[in-house]
């Protein structure tokens, strides 16, 4: 059964930095694209970032480019989301997913990040 | 890249057919067949239902069935359940090699 589990979400202040890790089971992780997809309270989903299986390819949506740094570790199965210079628009619950380039055939249960002072 | 727009809401009865509307541009459904669509019922993780327009990963009902038209992607809901109540979410590759999605449909079964 294809397991992703996200951690890393929580309360960080404007301007500062968090570390998402998602640890994914029950597939051959180094075979796919991963992603990271949010969706602020109440709204819709938005499309964050994607790594191609190797790490090597990295595309990011403009909201977060330069802010944002996608990464994984095949060796230890986990996606990462470094975030910096995080705003209060960033509030959102965060979701890996696991997919091809185009789309997600898998997704975690998210982790709740809250950018407030 | 502006989001795909979808209507806000859409209803059905039991046992009737829904559509969904997915329009974008010319820079992404008009020229990719790279558009698929989400289910999310509340409180819930997305769960994909069609893939490249039109394809169904395993598991997905044949009552689900995608299309697209010029800029317009539709995604068809036949025999309606009230277990189909949910959000529905299109998204699509971009010429710019972004991903984006429509803004959400909320379906109500009646």
């Amino acid at each position: 059964e294809v397991q992703l589990v996200e951690s890393g979400g929580g309360l960080v202040q404007p301007g500062g930095s968090l570390r998402l890790s998602c640890a994914a089971s029950g597939f051959t992780f180094s075979n796919y694209w991963m992603h990271w997809v949010r969706q602020a309270p109440g709204k819709g989903l938005l499309w964050v970032s994607r790594v191609n299986s190797d790490g090597s390819t990295t595309t990011y949506a403009d909201s977060v480019k330069g802010r944002f740094t996608i990464s994984r570790d095949n060796a230890k199965n986990t996606l990462y989301l470094q975030m910096n210079s995080l705003r209060a628009e960033d509030t959102a619950v965060y979701y890996c997913a696991r997919g091809a380039k185009h789309y997600f055939d898998s997704w975690g249960q998210g982790s709740l990040v809250t950018v407030s002072s | 890249q502006s989001a795909l727009t979808q209507p806000p809401s859409v209803s059905g009865s039991p046992g009737q057919s829904v559509t969904i509307s997915c329009t974008g541009t010319s820079s992404d459904v008009g020229t990719y067949n790279r558009v698929s669509w989400y289910q999310q019922p509340p409180g819930t993780a997305p769960k994909l239902m069609i893939y490249e327009v039109s394809n169904r990963p395993s598991g997905v009902p044949d009552r689900f069935s995608g299309s697209k038209s010029g800029n317009t992607a539709s995604l068809t809901i036949s025999g309606l359940q009230a277990e189909d109540e949910a959000d529905y979410y299109c998204s699509s590759f971009t010429s710019s090699s972004t991903l984006v999605f429509g803004g959400g449909t909320k379906l109500t079964v009646l």
